[in-house]
C-alpha cells in the first residue's frame, strides 16, 4: 500500500532550527515533494528530492534516503512568519503527477 | 501569486444541489489537478488532466466529474451535494506531469 507519515503538530521557538520529518511507503518511487500550507490558504512548493541526499534552498533544506523511505524538512533561522503546516508527498505508485499527501505537519513559531 | 486561478472563492449551497468549480491553470502549464481538503482528511487527489485528457483519477467520488478544456481551464462538477462534500477545492497545475505543481487560492464550497 501507500502511505505517509508525519508528527501531527510541533513547536519551536524564532531563531531556532527545527527538522520536520516524514516517512513513507510506495509500490515505486519517483521523488518526493515538500509543501508549505498557511491556515485556509493554498499550499505552495518548497521543494522536491528523487535523489538522495541533502538539497539545501536558504534556509530550508530538505533530505531524502530511498532505501529508508525517510525525509526531512530542515527550516533554520526560525521566523513567526514560518507557523505553517509543512506536508509532504510522494507520486502515488512511482506515477507522475498524482501526489499522495501526508496530513501534515502543523509548526507553531514562538517568540 | 501562484498564477493559478479558482472562482468562485466561496460557495454556500444546499444538499442535492449541483455546482461547478473553475479553474485557469498558469500560463503554458498542460496538466491540471483537483485536490480536497478537509480537516479530518488532509488533501486528498482526485483527478487529473493533461492536454485536454484525463490521466488519473484518485479519490473522487462518482457524484463529481470534470473535464479540461481545449483552452485548458478545467471545471469540477459536484452533484447531488452531500453534508460531508463541504471542503476547500484547491486546483494545481503543472508544467508536465514531472515537475512541481502550483496550487490555486481554492474554493471553499459550504453544503447547508
Amino acid at each position: 500500500g501507500q502511505n505517509i507519515d508525519q508528527p501531527t503538530e510541533m513547536t519551536a521557538t524564532e531563531g531556532a532550527i527545527v527538522q520536520i520529518n516524514c516517512t513513507y511507503q510506495t509500490s515505486g518511487f519517483n521523488g518526493l515533494f515538500w509543501y508549505q500550507q498557511h491556515a485556509g490558504e493554498a499550499p505552495t512548493f518548497l521543494s522536491y528530492n528523487v535523489l538522495d541526499g541533502l538539497e539545501e534552498k536558504g534556509r530550508f533544506s530538505s533530505f531524502l534516503s530511498r532505501s529508508k523511505g525517510y525525509s526531512y524538512l530542515l527550516l533554520k533561522e526560525l521566523q513567526m512568519k514560518d507557523s505553517a503546516s509543512y506536508l509532504c508527498a510522494v507520486p502515488r505508485g512511482g506515477s507522475q503527477g498524482n501526489l499522495i499527501f501526508g496530513k501534515g505537519t502543523k509548526l507553531s513559531v514562538k517568540p | 501569486d501562484s498564477g493559478v486561478t479558482q472562482t468562485p472563492k466561496h460557495l454556500i449551497t444546499a444538499t442535492g444541489q449541483r455546482v461547478t468549480l473553475r479553474c485557469s491553470p498558469r500560463s503554458g502549464d498542460l496538466s491540471v489537478y483537483w485536490y480536497q481538503q478537509s480537516l479530518d482528511q488532509g488533501l486528498q487527489f482526485l483527478i487529473q488532466y493533461y492536454n485536454g485528457e484525463e490521466r488519473a483519477k484518485g479519490n473522487i467520488l462518482e457524484r463529481f466529474s470534470a473535464q479540461q478544456f481545449p483552452d485548458l481551464h478545467s471545471e469540477l462538477n459536484l452533484s447531488s451535494l452531500e453534508l460531508g462534500d463541504s471542503a476547500l477545492y484547491f486546483c494545481a497545475s503543472s508544467v508536465d506531469l514531472r515537475h512541481e505543481q502550483f496550487f490555486g487560492p481554492g474554493t471553499r464550497l459550504t453544503v447547508l
